[in-house]
């Protein structure tokens, strides 16, 4: 199993261009999630998915959109980018979302805006 | 909403125990997990409370209680490769989000 996958490791963007970062699962997990984490703010929640065709937003949804066509995937759009948005995301999946479900973790995007 | 505190620093010494505090407050409360990041890594899970009390897992230790919103780590026999910062995490069955306090960083000195 390759446990959770994101592309691209590193991304430089111009304010104003848009790109799509790559999650997917291998672990037929139902839950998948997105997080940027900032110094000084730690993880926080972007958006969410309990399944496919299902998603819901965080703490910080602005700026950012999801969807899940499949339990396999769960792509992260930055419709237009901005220099805030400088930060590392984090792709994170669970079996489901509930308690005790521990989060398997990506190895992390980090994105520049310029 | 949830609040989630953790202090933002601490240092150690290799072999020494440390504890790292997090009080948190949110409704629907379901669960206190506990993650480790090192330095340009991923966090990974290190353990989960949702009932009062110790849970003992080699070297760490995790303290739950519900009542004062407020759990801890502990870290025995602190190693060099313990650096890392440690992330507190709340589950609220209400919002049916995890959300993350801000992260200790812990530093080991020989």
């Amino acid at each position: 199993n390759a446990g959770v996958t994101q592309t691209p490791k590193f991304q430089v963007l111009k304010t104003g261009q848009s790109m799509t970062l790559q999650c997917a699962q291998d672990m037929n997990h139902e839950y998948m999630s997105w997080y940027r984490q900032d110094p000084g703010m730690g993880l926080r929640l972007i958006h969410y998915s309990v399944g496919a065709g299902i998603t819901d937003q965080g703490e910080v949804p602005n700026g950012y959109n999801v969807s899940r066509s499949t339990t396999e995937d769960f792509p992260l759009r930055l419709l237009s980018a901005a220099p805030s948005q400088t930060s590392v995301y984090f792709c994170a999946s669970s079996y489901s979302n509930g308690m005790e479900e521990k989060l398997f973790f990506g190895s992390g995007t980090q994105l520049s805006v310029l | 909403g949830q609040n989630i505190d953790q202090p933002t620093e601490m240092t150690a010494t290799e072999g020494a125990i440390v504890q790292i505090n997090c009080t948190y407050q949110t409704s629907g409360f379901n669960g206190l997990f506990w993650y480790q990041q090192h330095a340009g890594e991923a966090p990974t899970f290190l353990s989960y409370n949702v009932l009062d009390g110790l849970e003992e897992k080699g070297r760490f230790s995790s303290f739950l209680s519900r009542s004062k919103g407020y759990s801890y780590l502990l870290l025995k026999e602190l190693q060099m490769k313990d650096s890392a910062s440690y992330l507190c995490a709340v589950f609220s069955s209400n919002t049916g989000k995890l959300i993350f306090g801000q992260g200790t960083t812990l530093q080991v000195k020989p």
